[in-house]
């Protein structure tokens, strides 16, 4: 079946930094790709939606300018964590749609634990 | 009311026990996911699912458009399905999942 991961896996960085998760479709081509956060014991919550080529759509409530993405490839998007801070401590995951044309079929990365200190 | 109502939220069964995991949903859909995310956090896909029945190793998905309704089942549970089950929709022509809030599952010997 169609592989997603992230990298890395896990990050613990220091308040003020930036930190770059990337998520890579291995197997298959993503025109789409979508990233999620999740609070412990909640659900996923979409922060924004990346397409090949162009600019990501946000959702609401979402700072595009803290939550950098770019999905320069049909295979890699980033998610760019700037200036963090504790609140962003969180676990983010992707997803990826196969571009194959099955709408539908999404896949989902293993996640990323950001912590902040 | 959400979109997507799960039942039950917690779960516990004992090994061997057949389980059932129950998803409604009040709008229309183009697809419904079944999902998986263990204590480590990682999410796996269980089914994609149109329509009647999917069935893979000891899990069943099955769908019912009318009643916008659809279940998971789980034969001879085991401790390892321990995990998080979540339902989400794809609504309509988007592409963005519609997610429910999830069952707990603890499967114990």
């Amino acid at each position: 079946g169609a592989v997603v991961s992230q990298h890395p896996s896990w990050v613990i960085c220091k308040s003020g930094t930036s930190v770059k998760i990337e998520c890579r479709s291995l197997d298959f081509q993503a025109t789409t790709m979508f990233w999620y956060r999740q609070f412990p014991k909640q659900s996923l919550m979409l922060m924004a939606t990346s397409n090949e080529g162009s600019k990501a759509t946000y959702e609401q409530g979402v700072e595009k300018d803290k939550f950098l993405i770019n999905h320069a490839s049909l295979t890699l998007s980033t998610l760019t964590v700037t200036s963090a801070h504790p609140e962003d401590s969180s676990f983010y995951i992707c997803s990826a749609r196969d571009f194959s044309g099955r709408a539908y079929e999404q896949y989902f990365g293993p996640g990323t634990r950001l912590t902040v200190t | 009311k959400n979109e997507v109502e799960q039942s039950p939220q917690n779960l516990t069964a004992q090994e061997g026990e057949f389980i059932t995991i129950n998803c409604s949903y009040s709008v229309g859909i183009s697809a419904l996911h079944w999902l998986q995310q263990h204590p480590g956090g990682g999410i796996v896909s269980l089914f994609m699912l149109s329509s009647g029945k999917k069935k893979h190793g000891r899990l069943i998905a099955t769908i019912n458009i009318q009643e916008k309704h659809s279940s998971l089942h789980i034969t001879a549970s085991h401790p390892r399905d321990s995990a998080v089950y979540i339902c989400a929709v794809l609504k309509g022509t988007a592409s963005k999942l519609t997610f429910g809030t999830g069952t707990r599952l603890q499967v114990t010997l």
